[in-house]
């Protein structure tokens, strides 16, 4: 059984970065896509991009292109998210999630509340 | 604003069917496989249709999905009280080469 366990919550600073993780078991994580959605609070969901682990290639959605870079550890299995340049309307949940790709999301981590504030 | 539109709310006495609409355009729903998701209260959110109108494994036959043209629909029979909860259709949109969700649409089971 395939499960995504995310970090924990972070709180920063505007103008700072944060980088989520997200560990995969179970599965053969090198063959998933593994996608990035955000939730900010009341809000509907929102995909930032996502990498094909064992290609290492990632795709963004234009609105963070420049900002947001994913990257993949094979060896440990965990996929992570950055996005650098905070500001107050970055503040959301950031789910990882199986899937993209023309796939389903099928698998969804436990969500990572991140809030930017001064 | 959502690529995808979808009713904001909608709501339904127990045991009854409901509809959920999601309208897009041929650079996503119309040509592209759809997926439905539900998110209860302070959770992720968790499939519940792909490929249009297919249920994962442990999806009751209560949740059905249809797709025509660059719609898309969601059905709930039987409603129960903990089916309120939030519905998010979904695609792959290949103008923008992302995917792309509907705003959501809450159910209240009354």
């Amino acid at each position: 059984q395939v499960q995504l366990v995310q970090s924990g919550a972070e709180v920063k600073k505007p103008g700072s970065s944060v980088k989520v993780s997200c560990k995969a078991s179970g599965g053969t994580f090198s063959s998933y896509t593994i996608s990035w959605v955000r939730q900010a609070p009341g809000q509907g969901l929102e995909w930032m991009g996502r990498i094909i682990p064992i290609l290492g290639i990632a795709n963004y959605a234009q609105k963070f292109q420049g900002r947001v870079t994913i990257t993949a550890d094979k060896s440990t299995s965990t996929a992570y998210m950055e996005l650098s340049s905070l500001r107050s309307e970055d503040t959301a949940v950031y789910y990882c999630a199986r899937g993209g790709s023309s796939r389903p999301f099928d698998i969804w981590g436990q969500g990572t509340m991140v809030t930017v504030s001064s | 604003q959502s690529v995808l539109t979808q009713p904001p709310s909608v709501s339904a006495a127990p045991g009854q069917k409901v509809t959920i609409s999601c309208s897009g355009s041929s650079s996503n729903i119309g040509n592209n496989y759809v997926s439905w998701y539900q998110q209860l209260p302070g959770t992720a959110p968790k499939l519940l249709i792909y490929d249009n109108n297919k249920r994962p494994s442990g999806i009751p036959d209560r949740f059905s999905g249809s797709k025509s043209g660059t719609s898309a629909t969601l059905g709930i029979t039987g409603l129960q009280t903990g089916d309120e909860a939030d519905y998010y259709c979904g695609t792959w949109d290949s103008s923008l080469s992302a995917e792309v969700f509907g705003g959501g649409t809450k159910l209240t089971v009354l």
